[in-house]
């Protein structure tokens, strides 16, 4: 995980209640990406981000929503349009150059 | 043996064999792919990597075919350890308005028995 800090570890969401999953990196990374995992499938891609104040949609952008304020901070919101929240959400960061994905040790979100 | 259906595919080996984990890939230009491990409830882990104008990587214990004309990976692990019981996923890497996006196959989880 090094270098990756993903908080919480796990996330208990209400109906109709929006909740803030956290990444911050200190690998001096220009990219991020946010990846959603469900139980027997692969990474879907929700959003990701090239340099500050830019991001865009992955494949599954819908009821999400990101900000890039800062080069090691990249929020995923997950929102009460996103009816089918529990997953575990990966985070990512790769160094531009180098293709290889460095990765977060995750958040489970889980709907009470 | 393996297995495919509404669960992840299953590969289960005997400690001490070779395992061979294999993979589609969808994007006949994508040039770059890479092998990941994750282990459970922990983010996935570069394994091994490999260019399009490659056949064929190797590093430790671990080796990455490429078949391009199929469009197919396969990552052999020598002498399985129970270390390596694992989800592997393979991953292409896309390149989409000048950025990569990396693209995961739905992974297949190896299972090392002692």
């Amino acid at each position: 995980d090094g270098g990756i800090t993903q908080s919480p570890k796990y996330l208990f969401r209400k109906e109709g209640q929006n909740v803030t999953l956290s990444c911050e990196q200190n690998l001096n990374h220009d990219a991020m990406y946010w990846y959603r995992q469900d139980p027997g499938q692969g990474l879907r891609l929700i959003y990701y981000s090239q340099i500050v104040n830019d991001f865009q949609k992955g494949d599954i952008a819908e009821g999400y929503s990101v900000s890039r304020e800062k080069k090691e901070s990249f929020p995923l919101t997950v929102t009460s349009a996103q009816k089918n929240p529990t997953a575990f959400y990966l985070c990512a960061t790769m160094q531009r150059g180098f293709e290889k994905l460095f990765f977060g040790s995750g958040t489970q979100l889980s709907v009470l | 043996g393996e297995s495919v259906g509404l669960h992840l595919p299953t590969l289960s080996v005997q400690e001490g064999d070779n395992s061979i984990i294999n993979c589609a890939y969808s994007n006949s230009a994508s040039d770059y792919f890479i092998w990941y491990k994750q282990e459970s409830g922990k983010g996935p882990q570069f394994i091994i990597d490999i260019r399009s104008n490659m056949d064929k990587r190797q590093g430790q214990r671990v080796t990455v075919l490429l078949n391009k004309t199929v469009k197919h990976l396969s990552l052999q692990i020598a002498a399985t350890q129970p270390g390596d019981s694992a989800v592997y996923f393979c991953a292409e890497n896309i390149i989409a308005g000048g950025s990569y996006i990396p693209t995961f196959g739905r992974g297949t989880s190896l299972i090392v028995h002692p």
